[in-house]
């Protein structure tokens, strides 16, 4: 049973439009979330984290979103480009452990 | 700056065979971890290290067996190499307390015949 979870496998945006890949948890435990994102033949790449305690964190051009009560996060990139092309992979951990869990990836094609 | 570096990039091997995939960090990274990626499963962890001389089992560690005898050095190996380990493996780094992002190698594309 997928603790985390990526319930779109594909996502198509258009260049210079917003992208929002969301990503929903069961574990209430799960306090710190991040996403990586990976091209292909690469390894995943670290790109943005959120804690808890809070509920939206920015970088640039990324801004991740956390309802705790929902169990729900998600990713926005504006504007999107065709560079932002990969496969998203949110991600999640507790404080009792240093092992992050991953959920099966999301992956977006940005159209010029 | 290499990173992480795993080796080799790309094997084929017969069912019962053994191998040992080779992960190398130069970050002085306390923790390292093996993952495997498979279609529509996202990334599952096998076995994590978080110190030299220390392993421990993660999600899927049936079949596979670790060492970290140097602290640099993380090694991945199969036994008898099943058709259900043919995956894409990825070795990955970083300091305590490790979930503050890690460092991951370029992955090791695995198929078992």
């Amino acid at each position: 049973d997928q603790q985390v979870k990526q319930n779109s496998p594909s996502l198509s945006v258009q260049e210079g439009r917003i992208s929002i890949l969301n990503c929903d948890y069961t574990n209430s435990m799960f306090d710190y979330f991040l996403w990586y994102k990976k091209y292909p033949a690469e390894g995943p790449t670290f790109l943005i984290s959120i804690s808890s305690i809070k509920d939206k964190n920015e970088d640039g051009r990324f801004t991740v979103f956390l309802n705790k009560s929902a169990k729900h996060l998600s990713l926005h990139i504006v504007p999107s480009q065709p560079g932002d092309s990969a496969v998203y992979f949110c991600a999640a951990s507790g404080t009792s452990y240093d092992k992050v869990i991953f959920g099966p990836g999301t992956s977006l094609s940005v159209i010029p | 700056n290499a990173g992480v570096t795993q080796t080799p990039k790309f094997r084929v091997l017969k069912t019962g065979q053994s191998m040992t995939l080779l992960c190398a960090q130069d970050m002085n990274h306390e923790y390292m971890y093996w993952y495997r990626q498979d279609p529509g499963m996202g990334l599952r962890l096998i076995h994590y290290s978080v110190g030299e001389g220390t392993t421990a089992k993660g999600e899927v560690p049936d079949g596979y067996n670790v060492s970290r005898l140097k602290k640099q050095n993380f090694l991945l190996g199969l036994e008898s190499a099943a058709p259900s380990q043919t995956s894409v493996y990825f070795c990955a780094s970083s300091t305590p307390p490790g979930r503050y992002g890690y460092t991951f190698g370029s992955g090791t594309r695995l198929t078992v015949v």
